[in-house]
């Protein structure tokens, strides 16, 4: 088992660049997240799934696409980057109902210029 | 929407206890957690408690649970230089989201 991983670890971006950051599970979780980490600020949700073909907005969705067409793949896209964005983004999964264990990707580190 | 709640800093000496505390705001928490996360590295989960339990030990680490007041903490005990890194503690409510804290950075002294 390979847990949760997310691609890029590190990335630099431009201002109005598109990209998309990666995670993957292979532990068939039903739920899956993206987190952004900003310094004094803790983890805040950006989008969540609660399983294939479903997902839903968090605390801070703006700039923010996903998509789940797999139980494996959860990707956040950010269609136009703005400097806003620059972060540390973690994805993280845990099994449907009331597993106790959330599990969580190493984190990617977006910087926008 | 719901707040938790941590101090920003704790420094203590190397043997010695930490103990490090949080508030949450969410009546609903089902679970709460405490997370690890080292310098440049990802967040680990280090324990968990259900919201209907008031303490949990698991070898150095010992989570007390006041549902009353609505407060977390994790304790380590004989505190090494290796347990310097941030804490976060994080509540889970019963519609099964996270909500976190903005960490504790706890420093340890040799």
């Amino acid at each position: 088992n390979a847990g949760v991983t997310q691609t890029p670890k590190f990335q630099v971006l431009k201002t109005g660049q598109s990209m998309t950051l990666q995670c993957a599970q292979d532990m068939n979780h039903e739920y899956m997240s993206w987190y952004r980490q900003d310094p004094g600020m803790g983890l805040r949700l950006i989008h969540y799934s609660v399983g294939a073909g479903i997902t839903d907005q968090g605390e801070v969705p703006n700039g923010y696409n996903v998509s789940r067409s797999t139980t494996e793949d959860f990707p956040l896209r950010l269609l136009s980057a703005a400097p806003s964005q620059t972060s540390v983004y973690f994805c993280a999964s845990r099994p449907g109902g009331f597993g106790n264990t959330i599990y969580f990707g190493e984190g990617s580190w977006l910087t926008v210029v | 929407g719901e707040d938790v709640e941590q101090s920003l800093f704790l420094s203590v000496r190397e043997g010695d206890s930490s103990v490090i505390n949080c508030t949450y705001t969410d009546s609903s928490s089902t679970y709460l957690y405490w997370y690890k996360q080292e310098p440049g590295a990802g967040l680990q989960l280090l324990t968990y408690i259900f919201s209907n339990m008031d303490m949990k030990q698991d070898q150095r680490l010992t989570v007390l649970l006041n549902k009353k007041d609505k407060h977390l903490s994790l304790r380590i005990a004989d505190t090494q230089t290796g347990d310097s890194a941030i804490y976060f503690c994080a509540e889970r409510n019963a519609g099964n989201m996270l909500t976190f804290g903005g960490g504790t950075r706890l420093m340890v002294k040799p």
